[in-house]
């Protein structure tokens, strides 16, 4: 079972283009959420999708944008990428949002210059 | 505003017990989870508290103390593999995760 996967794995940008980071889960989870990590600080949660068809902005929204066309797929989409959105991005997932287990993909790591 | 405190940093020798504190702050609360992250790697879920008490899962107990705001992960018969970084996160009124910066908690032989 894959649960849930992200591409790609890295990626260096140049400032002012345009990404669109992917991720796909297996489990037939209602609930995803981008994060992203950045050294010395929490986890950022920046959009979520309660059930496909639904999206909500989070702490950081700003700079990002996402879809939920279906159940297994959240693209996470940077319009004009700028240097301050070097992170690293996790996708995840729980069956139900609230207070559910969430799992996590394995991340991508995004330099933007 | 919302807030979680973890330490940053934690030593520990293997076979050894450590209790690693976590505060929080949030709008609400629904429950307190606890996830481990080893280095370069994804977070994986420990633990979930929503109600005061200890909860206990082999090597690994979480307790959770809703009035004082405060949470433990208790890691016993410390194992190398359990080198990583352990993450504290509160879910707050809008069923949303604030997340601690997390602790890295380093075993020594």
């Amino acid at each position: 079972t894959a649960g849930i996967t992200q591409a790609p794995t890295s990626q260096i940008l140049a400032a002012g283009r345009s990404m669109t980071l992917r991720c796909t889960q297996d489990m037939r989870h209602n609930a995803m959420y981008w994060y992203r990590q950045d050294l010395g600080l929490g986890l950022r949660l920046i959009h979520y999708s309660n059930t496909a068809g639904t999206t909500g902005k989070g702490e950081v929204p700003d700079g990002y944008s996402v879809s939920r066309a279906n159940t297994d797929d959240f693209p996470l989409t940077l319009a004009s990428a700028v240097p301050s959105q070097t992170s690293v991005y996790f996708c995840a997932s729980s069956s139900e949002g609230g207070n559910y287990e969430q799992f996590f993909g394995p991340g991508t790591r995004l330099t933007v210059l | 505003g919302q807030n979680i405190d973890q330490p940053t940093e934690m030593t520990a020798t293997e076979g050894a017990i450590v209790q690693i504190n976590c505060t929080y702050q949030t709008s609400g609360f629904n429950g307190l989870f606890w996830y481990q992250q080893h280095a370069g790697e994804a977070p994986t879920f420990l633990s979930y508290n929503v109600l005061d008490g200890l909860e206990e899962k082999g090597r690994f107990s979480s307790f959770l103390s809703r009035s004082k705001g405060y949470s433990y992960l208790l890691l016993k018969e410390l194992q190398m593999k359990d080198s990583a970084s352990y993450l504290c996160a509160a879910m707050d009124s809008n069923y949303q995760l604030i997340w601690g910066a997390g602790t890295k908690l380093i075993i020594k032989p």
